[in-house]
């Protein structure tokens, strides 16, 4: 059971706008910036947002990301159905001296 | 472009070991951070271990602490993981992941390898 916890599922219809959220604690979301990343199905995981806000080149406006406290979320506006993939926020944990990931929220496109 | 191919993967009897490599390019691999991340069959991402640039710091997962042994060869663009002592719950696909910022032990995967299996079972 992972110290950052993300909904297992979640689902929008195309065009729609979603909103993924990731709980931790003080010593990891609390203490030190988060990222997310997108794995679609049978691919490896993909950097989609880091330093909780930040896109990397190529990944579109319509991924946002933003951190509040020791919660931090995903928004997702425009809907399409590529969206279709696993999400997982990430970040450094200093209790634990290790990279903590949430157990990731399966996004269905209706 | 930054590539990472993963290798050594494969079937393996509890309580044996294997080791897994990380062959990189497309970058200085000698400069930055280096990590492993495994995923088991249906399951979310773990990390398991990382190496700093220069070797001087390494940290691992409770869950590997003691059985699994990560190092590099900067001249060879290469991570590698001994696994020792492996379990059933050791089952998983495993990525060697890159760290984005030169110097730094950790801030966030930019690149991932596309993973190599690793299947314990009798």
């Amino acid at each position: 059971q992972s110290v950052v916890t993300q909904p297992p599922s979640a689902s929008g219809a195309p065009g729609q706008r979603v909103t993924l959220s990731c709980s931790g604690s003080s010593s990891n979301i609390g203490g030190n910036t988060v990222n997310w990343y997108q794995q679609l199905p049978g691919t490896a995981p993909k950097l989609l947002i880091y330093d909780n806000d930040q896109r990397p080149s190529g990944v579109p406006d319509r991924f946002s990301g933003s951190k509040s406290g020791t919660s931090a979320s995903l928004a997702i506006s425009g809907l399409q159905s590529k969206d279709e993939a696993d999400y997982y926020c990430a970040a450094w944990d200093d209790s634990l001296n290790g990279v903590v990931f949430g157990g990731g929220t399966k996004l269905t496109v209706l | 472009e930054v590539q990472l191919v993963e290798s050594g993967g494969g079937l393996i009897q509890p309580g044996r070991s294997l080791r897994l490599s990380c062959t990189a390019s497309g970058f200085r691999f000698e400069d930055y951070a280096m990590h492993w991340v495994r995923q088991a069959p249906g399951k979310g991402l773990e990390w398991v271990s990382g190496i700093n640039w220069n070797i001087e710091s390494k940290g691992y997962a409770d869950s590997v602490k003691g059985r699994f042994t990560i190092s590099r060869d900067n001249a060879k663009n290469s991570l590698y993981l001994q696994m020792d002592s492996l379990r059933d719950e050791d089952t998983a696909l495993y990525y060697c992941a890159k760290v984005s910022g030169d110097g730094y032990y950790y801030d966030y995967f930019d690149s991932w390898g596309q993973g190599t299996l690793v299947i314990v079972s009798s």
